[in-house]
């Protein structure tokens, strides 16, 4: 089957404590994207990749990095620089053409900082 | 940027139509419109998308006015496993800049027996 994936479904941490969180898609889609979504709010755009090894800021970066050296995978990683890090993360992919895309979501991973 | 604005929230009732109501007053030459549907600890999923008039499908229509600067969704007939937030997207990630990629607060719909 075809989709996006997502690892940890839920995940712990401790404070000053980095950490990974894993997306891959077999769906050979060229863009893929990272959101936070706190309570009750929408979603909100760490970052963006169009393509391999290369990808943008979106609203909230900050305290946030991420890589893209394969098509399917699109790690992110929340350092200790983020002062509010405990958050739902959807990751998503898209094919990348015109017009906008769809953007197929992954099932999230729930991140609590403790 | 072409910022949305969405009400809160809805309520309706089992076999009702309910229409959401997006407004885009900034929306581009090149921007299309797009809607998905978020249940509770799950990731969006995409309903319906389009650039101008009207567009339908099997789940949903999408209604767009002349001037673009408003859009409206419409459900037929919804259930009660309809009720969960919906967003509406307005831009072209393909070509543009990350910072356009804006999903809205979304509209939290509530439909009963």
């Amino acid at each position: 089957d075809g989709g996006i994936t997502q690892s940890p479904k839920y995940l712990f941490r401790k404070e000053g404590q980095n950490v990974t969180l894993s997306c891959e898609q077999n769906l050979n889609h060229d863009a893929m994207y990272w959101y936070r979504q706190d309570p009750g709010q929408g979603l909100r755009l760490i970052y963006y990749s169009q393509i391999v090894n290369d990808f943008q800021k979106g609203d909230i970066a900050e305290g946030y990095s991420v890589s893209r050296e394969k098509k399917e995978s699109f790690p992110l990683t929340v350092t200790s620089a983020q002062k509010n890090p405990t958050a739902f993360y959807l990751c998503a992919s898209s094919r990348g053409g015109p017009p906008l895309d769809t953007q197929y979501f992954g099932p999230g991973t729930r991140l609590t900082v403790l | 940027l072409a910022k949305t604005t969405q009400p809160i929230s809805m309520d309706s009732y089992e076999g009702q139509e309910v229409n959401i109501t997006c407004s885009h007053n900034n929306i581009a030459t090149n921007d299309y419109i797009t809607w998905y549907q978020q249940f509770p600890s799950q990731g969006p999923r995409f309903i319906i998308q389009g650039y101008k008039t009207k567009v339908t499908n099997e789940v949903a229509s999408l209604f767009i006015p002349a001037d673009r600067k408003s859009s409206t969704l419409s459900l037929p007939r919804v259930s009660l496993s309809d009720t969960a937030v919906y967003y509406c997207l307005v831009g072209v990630p393909a070509y543009s800049s990350a910072s356009k990629i804006i999903f809205g607060s979304g509209t939290r719909l509530s439909i009963r027996p």
